[in-house]
Parts: structure tokens; C-alpha cells; sequence
């Protein structure tokens, strides 16, 4: 069975500092593994999706890692920005596609 | 081009009445996914329609149930409400198996 965890469940840093997000999993077979974004009360917005054949994908601030041998992936956000608050949620699909999602960390950026 | 949309965006209902949520996927995608989220948790996979079938379901119980129309658009019907099933429901679509999964804004239901 597929499970997904992320640690710390919540994070607070001041502005300007690199924020590093873990994300382990215990399945360690040939699966994507997306990151995304949701503000309070809100739907979840994609950030960063590596394809299993990937160790990495950038997008501006935000540069993910994804080790299958390890079980882990990491969210590097550069630069931190209050507007980075937010919550942000690591998921794995298993077959079919359905995802299965971290219980993601609570992130603030303090100005 | 418009994203994946719920209605409504904020239901309450009683404790033993029924609720019905409704999504439309994004422009172009087949495959409609309907997840719960938990206050302080993440989402859960409640079931997958494809073609107007149930492809996948999730650890759910059967007051739970979906259905797929032909233009793909999606609802979620929940029976004899819980006090347990006040949570985000939340919609994702995507074209048959791609990866990239595409999330509506959600409803919020509230059982009293």
C-alpha cells in the first residue's frame, strides 16, 4: 500500500530564506510524484509534476528533486516570499492515476 | 479556456439528508476524480468515472456514489449524511491516464 508523509507538518521562516519541503514515500515504483499549492479553504493549484523518468524540474522559484531509491522528493521554494504562505502537499499516483497525498506542511513566510 | 469548476462552492446540511455536488472538468479532459479533505489532512480519493463507468474507488462506503454524464461533467451524491462527512470535496480531472491531475476549487460541506 502506497503511503505518503511529510515532515515537518508546519514550518515558519522569515522572509528572503530558502524554504526546503520533504516529502518520503514507500513505494518505490516506476510513479510520477506532483507537488502543489492550496490556500486556506481553496482547491489545490499544480506547482511541479517530475515524470518518473525525471531527478528534477524547475519552475522559477521552485525546483523539485525526486530520488525513487530513497523514497523521497524535495520542494526547494528560493527566496521566500509572504506571499508563499500556504499549505503544500506532496502526491504520488498509483495504477489508474488515483493520487495518494502527503498530509502536507503548513508553510509561513514572516516579513 | 476554463479550469475545472464545482458547485456549489459552500453546502450545510443535516445530519441524515442527502447532498449532491457537481464538477466540470477542464476543457479537453475525459477522466473526472472526487477526493475529500479532511480539516488539516490531505485528500482522500473517494472514485475515478471514465466513460461514464466507475473506474477506481477509494476505501469509501457505499452511501457514497458518483456519476458521469456524457459531456463528462460529474457529480458526487452522499447519502445519510455524517457528522464525519463535513470536508472539502474536491474535483480533479484529466484526459484518460495522463499524469498531470487538474483541481477544481472545491465545496465545503457542513453536517449539523
Amino acid at each position: 500500500k502506497q503511503e505518503v508523509t511529510q515532515i515537518p507538518a508546519a514550518l515558519s521562516v522569515p522572509e528572503g530564506e530558502n524554504l526546503v519541503l520533504n516529502c518520503s514515500f514507500t513505494d518505490s515504483a516506476i510513479y510520477n510524484l506532483q507537488w502543489f499549492r492550496q490556500d486556506p479553504g481553496k482547491g489545490l493549484t499544480s506547482l511541479l509534476l517530475i515524470q518518473s523518468s525525471q531527478r528534477e524540474q524547475t519552475s522559477g522559484r521552485l525546483n523539485a528533486s525526486l530520488d525513487k531509491s530513497s523514497g523521497r522528493s524535495t520542494l526547494y521554494i528560493a527566496a521566500s516570499q509572504p506571499g508563499d504562505s500556504a499549505t503544500y502537499l506532496c502526491a504520488r499516483p498509483a495504477a489508474g492515476n488515483k493520487l495518494t497525498f502527503g498530509g502536507g506542511t503548513r508553510v509561513l513566510v514572516k516579513p | 479556456d476554463a479550469g475545472v469548476t464545482q458547485s456549489p462552492t459552500h453546502l450545510i446540511k443535516t445530519r441524515g439528508q442527502q447532498v449532491t455536488l457537481r464538477c466540470s472538468p477542464k476543457s479537453g479532459h475525459d477522466t473526472v476524480s472526487w477526493y475529500q479533505q479532511a480539516l488539516g489532512q490531505g485528500p482522500q480519493f473517494i472514485f475515478q468515472y471514465y466513460e461514464e463507468e466507475e473506474r477506481q474507488r477509494g476505501n469509501f462506503p457505499d452511501r457514497f456514489s458518483g456519476h458521469q454524464f456524457p459531456n463528462y461533467s460529474s457529480e458526487l451524491n452522499v447519502n445519510a449524511l455524517l457528522l464525519g462527512d463535513s470536508a472539502l470535496y474536491l474535483c480533479a480531472s484529466t484526459l484518460d491516464r495522463a499524469e498531470e491531475q487538474y483541481f477544481g476549487p472545491g465545496t465545503r460541506l457542513t453536517v449539523t
